[in-house]
């Protein structure tokens, strides 16, 4: 059974950095693209950033380039987002998500239950 | 950018047939994934690449995609089917995963 467990979300002030990591289990995480997905609060999905299954193609949404790296470590089976400068509009719950295949293009078949990130002073 | 338009909502009485439409340019053209997602809970896919379903999704849930509009059916709706949700597309011009803003379904 595939499984996602989100963590490291918290509260983080504006400017500040905050690292959420995602333990996968279940699948051979070495072979899958990855990402993260966001939802602010009362709000619908935001794609965030993707990551390949070698980690040499990573993709960002324009609202979070140049402060956010997407990044894997097949070692322990993470995928981490390391989020700086952070942004009150930031604020959200945070998912990452397994592509349903190893092909770009592919949606997420799976996907954690979140960590909540809070940017306020 | 590319955008995806959906309605706010949708109603629907048990037993009757709920359409979520998602508005985009030659969406034909693109593969089309929906996501159902109920209230604190992480998002489940339903539909993929336009009308395919995942392994364990009821036959009650399909999908298609025309012209500028793909459409999710539901089928003999069930009060467990309210939730919001989400069409989604991969735009290959600017390598960015583009969400529409999500369809709220309610059961009456």
């Amino acid at each position: 059974e595939v499984q996602l467990l989100e963590s490291g979300g918290g509260l983080a002030q504006p400017g500040g950095s905050l690292r959420l990591s995602c333990a996968a289990s279940g699948f051979t995480f070495s072979t899958y693209g990855m990402s993260w997905v966001r939802q602010a609060p009362g709000k619908g999905l935001e794609w965030v950033s993707t990551i390949g299954d070698s980690g040499g193609s990573t993709y960002y949404a324009d609202s979070v380039k140049g402060r956010f790296t997407i990044s894997r470590d097949t070692s322990n089976n993470t995928l981490y987002l390391q989020m700086n400068s952070l942004r009150a509009e930031d604020t959200a719950v945070y998912f990452c998500a397994k592509r349903r295949q190893n092909i770009v293009g592919s949606p997420y078949d799976s996907w954690g239950q979140g960590t909540l990130v809070t940017v306020s002073s | 950018s590319y955008v995806l338009t959906q309605p706010p909502s949708v109603s629907v009485a048990p037993g009757q047939t709920a359409t979520i439409t998602c508005g985009g340019n030659n969406i034909g053209s693109e593969s089309v994934h929906w996501y159902q997602q109920k209230p604190g809970q992480a998002p489940v896919l339903v539909v993929y690449d336009d009308s395919n379903r995942p392994a364990g999704i009821p036959e009650r849930f399909s999908g298609s995609d025309s012209g500028n509009t793909a459409t999710l059916t539901v089928s003999r709706v069930e009060a467990g089917d309210e939730a919001d949700y989400y069409c989604q597309v991969w735009d290959s011009s600017s390598d960015h995963w583009v969400f529409g803003g999500g369809t709220k379904l309610t059961v009456l």
